[in-house]
């Protein structure tokens, strides 16, 4: 089955900095790749996906690249504010559906 | 305001002793999923029902089971409870499955086996 990881595991950043976390996915057939943020105490929900047939999506603040050959997708945050401090979960899955393979998430940490 | 409800949010049940996991949807969704996540570790999927017809992950244990008696509700059966079954349970649901219809997750449980 799709086996997804995610680097690094603990991110801190200054207030207003980037921040850039990296996953990768063994199956190749992978076509769909969400990320999910989960707050402290909250349930995840998803904030941006992207599908095979694209290399680069943007909403806002956050921007999500893939590179079907080398089998990565990163999520972009700029500007980063307290408010993103959480964990960020990537997930792969093939046929477009929503059976999902999430990787072990990043503790992200915005020092304000 | 439409949600995906888990009860109880922590769960204490002795090693064995069965213990069911409740789950609700006021979304209207077809789908709901079961996720295991275990600390520091990816949500597991364990399975998930497309209206009343269940799918099971090929490494789901037998241990784990679940029921569907209508669409508003999702139960986990942990038949024997074992310690390596602690963790936080999260269930989901999906208007239709696909890829456009994203995940909803309720807060999850956490169960402890003592």
């Amino acid at each position: 089955g799709e086996n997804v990881e995610q680097h690094p595991s603990t991110l801190s950043v200054q207030e207003g900095d980037s921040a850039v976390i990296k996953c990768t996915y063994s199956d190749s057939a992978s076509n769909y790749f969400p990320w999910y943020k989960q707050e402290l105490g909250k349930r995840p929900q998803l904030i941006i996906d992207i599908r095979s047939n694209v290399g680069e999506k943007k909403d806002q603040r956050i921007a999500v690249t893939l590179n079907k050959t080398a089998k990565h997708f990163s999520l972009h945050i700029t500007e980063t504010q307290p408010e993103d401090s959480a964990v960020y979960f990537c997930a792969a899955s093939r046929d477009g559906n929503n059976r999902l393979a999430f990787g072990k998430g990043n503790q992200v940490v915005v020092i304000p | 305001d439409a949600m995906v409800i888990q009860n109880p949010r922590y769960q204490v049940t002795q090693f064995g002793k069965p213990v069911t996991l409740s789950c609700s949807q006021t979304l209207n969704h077809n789908v709901m999923y079961w996720y295991q996540q275990k600390s520091s570790q990816a949500p597991k999927l364990l399975f998930h029902y497309y209206d009343k017809d269940f799918n099971n992950e090929a490494d789901t244990p037998d241990n784990f089971q679940s029921r569907r008696p209508n669409t508003s509700f999702c139960f986990l059966d942990i038949r024997s409870p074992g310690l390596g079954d602690a963790a936080m349970y999260l269930c989901a649901t999906s208007r239709d499955g696909g890829s456009k219809s994203p995940l909803h997750f309720g807060n999850g449980t956490r169960l402890t086996v003592t």
